[in-house]
């Protein structure tokens, strides 16, 4: 059984470019979240995308959209990036018949300069 | 709205000693809770959820309605348990929010 995977592990970008974040769900899992996790807080819940269809969001603005692939991977995009944007962000997958049981990846460390 | 609180952000205990990391919510239907925990280098992983009604590692947590919390307790903390340790809730939606976070330092 493969984890949840991420690419890349860390990433350094300047202000006002766009960054796309990568993430493999375990096998067998059809569902994926992500998180922004800021220093010293817990993760924050951006979106979750299920076949392919954002299934749910937080209190995130337009310029952070996503993807999920027919093989459930998935994509993080953040346009124009602001320097509030550094943090960990976190990929889980679950499975739909166990949506709220979620598996994390190790996660990608975006800084904004 | 929904919230989380985990008003300690360390807590330290010896080895042996009973343990207790508290966790309050707001919601106004009813929430699923979770504990995750993340020990050092490691991912974030699932401890336990309420309506399992399990004991992990010799952790348990009742969902208290009345009083709006959800804390995590062990009998006899051992060294192996300090890690970061997160409290989370999910409500009717897909969404999960996430306290803080408590540091857990065991002393030998």
């Amino acid at each position: 059984e493969t984890g949840v995977t991420q690419s890349p592990t860390h990433l350094i970008k300047t202000r006002g470019q766009q960054v796309t974040l990568r993430c493999s769900s375990q096998s067998g899992h059809n569902t994926v979240s992500w998180y922004q996790q800021a220093l010293g807080q817990g993760p924050q819940f951006i979106f979750q995308y299920y076949r392919e269809e954002e299934n749910g969001r937080g209190n995130f603005p337009p310029r952070f959209s996503g993807l999920q692939f027919p093989n459930y991977s998935s994509e993080l995009n953040v346009n124009a990036l602001e320097l509030d944007d550094s943090a960990l962000y976190l990929c889980a997958s679950s499975d739909s018949g166990t949506i709220k049981i979620q598996y994390f990846g190790a996660g990608t460390r975006l800084s904004v300069l | 709205a929904q919230r989380v609180t985990q008003p300690e952000k360390l807590l330290s205990v010896f080895k042996g000693a009973p343990v207790e990391l508290k966790c309050n919510y707001s919601y106004s239907g009813s929430p699923e809770l979770f504990w995750y925990v993340q020990y050092s280098r490691q991912r974030l992983q699932l401890l336990l959820r309420h309506i399992s009604r399990e004991s992990i590692k010799g952790f348990t947590a009742d969902l208290n309605k009345g009083e709006t919390s959800f804390h995590l307790k062990k009998p006899f903390a051992q060294e192996e348990d300090s890690a970061m340790y997160y409290c989370a809730l999910s409500g009717q939606g897909n969404d999960m929010r996430f306290g803080a976070g408590t540091r857990l330092t065991v002393k030998p």
